[in-house]
C-alpha cells in the first residue's frame, strides 16, 4: 500500500496481559521501524529491521518486548506482562533505506494499560 | 551519559512573529541531527543536518547545526496558526535518540 498500517489503532488492556501491535509497511519498504512514545512527548527509538532481519536493536528493552518481521505477514511487536508504565502510543514506520530521514510513519497505535 | 535536550519546552507566540527552538546534544559518534513535526498523530520528516554551519531552508522555516558547540537551532518566521505543533529534535548516533520537544502555539 501507499500508507504505513498499523492495526489495532487502540489497545486496552490490564496489567500482566500480553499486548501484541502490527505493522504493514509500505510496498517496496525494506526497513521498518518501531518507536515508543510516552506522555505524548517522550519519543523512543525501539528496533528496526531490513526485512526479516533485526537491523538496530539498541533501544529494544531487555525484558518482555520482543518483535518480528515475518515474509509475507505484517511485522509485529508483542510485550508480554504489560505494565502501567508501558501506556504509550506505539509508532511504526517504514523506509526503502536506514536513513531515519526517509521513514514514513504510521498513525500509530494507543497502548493503554489499566 | 548520551542525551538531547530541547528548549524551550513550550512556547505562546502570535501569528506573525519569529520563533528560534534549541537542540542541544551529548551523542556517542554523531552521524546526523534530525527535526520533526507532530501535530496530531505521527511526525513529519523536516529537516537533516550532518555538517555545521551549512543553513538548511523551507519556506519560512530554517535549521542550522553547530558541531562544535554541539547544538542546533530551527527558525520559523512569521508564524501561523498551521505551524502549532510539537517540534522534535532527533540525533542519530550510537543510538538514535530524541528530545523532549517543544510545544509550539501560534495564536491568531
Amino acid at each position: 500500500g501507499e500508507e504505513v498500517a498499523q492495526t489495532p489503532k487502540h489497545l486496552v488492556r490490564g496489567e500482566g496481559q500480553k499486548a501484541k501491535l502490527y505493522c504493514a509497511p509500505i510496498k517496496g519498504h525494506s526497513y521498518v521501524f518501531w518507536y515508543q512514545q510516552v506522555l505524548k512527548n517522550e519519543f523512543k527509538f525501539l528496533i528496526s529491521f531490513q526485512n526479516e532481519n533485526v537491523f538496530d536493536e539498541t533501544g529494544m528493552p531487555k525484558e518482555r518486548f520482543s518483535a518480528k518481521c515475518l515474509p509475507n505477514s505484517p511485522c509485529s511487536l508483542e510485550i508480554q506482562a504489560t505494565k502501567l508504565e508501558d501506556s504509550a502510543v506505539y509508532f511504526c514506520a517504514s523506509s526503502q533505506s536506514p536513513r531515519k530521514e526517509t521513514q514514513y510513519f504510521g498513525p500509530g497505535t494507543r497502548l493503554l494499560v489499566l | 551519559e548520551d542525551k538531547v535536550v530541547q528548549s524551550p519546552l513550550s512556547l505562546v507566540v502570535h501569528e506573525g512573529d519569529t520563533v528560534t527552538l534549541n537542540c542541544s546534544y551529548e551523542v556517542t559518534n554523531f552521524r546526523s541531527l534530525l527535526w520533526y513535526k507532530q501535530e496530531k498523530k505521527a511526525p513529519t520528516f523536516l529537516f537533516m543536518l550532518t555538517s555545521s554551519g551549512i543553513e538548511k531552508k523551507s519556506g519560512r522555516l530554517s535549521s542550522i547545526l553547530d558541531k562544535k558547540e554541539l547544538f542546533s537551532i530551527l527558525n520559523i518566521t512569521a508564524t501561523q496558526t498551521g505551524d502549532s505543533a510539537v517540534y522534535l529534535c532527533a540525533v542519530d548516533g550510537n543510538q538514535f535518540y530524541f528530545g523532549t520537544g517543544t510545544s509550539l502555539t501560534v495564536i491568531p
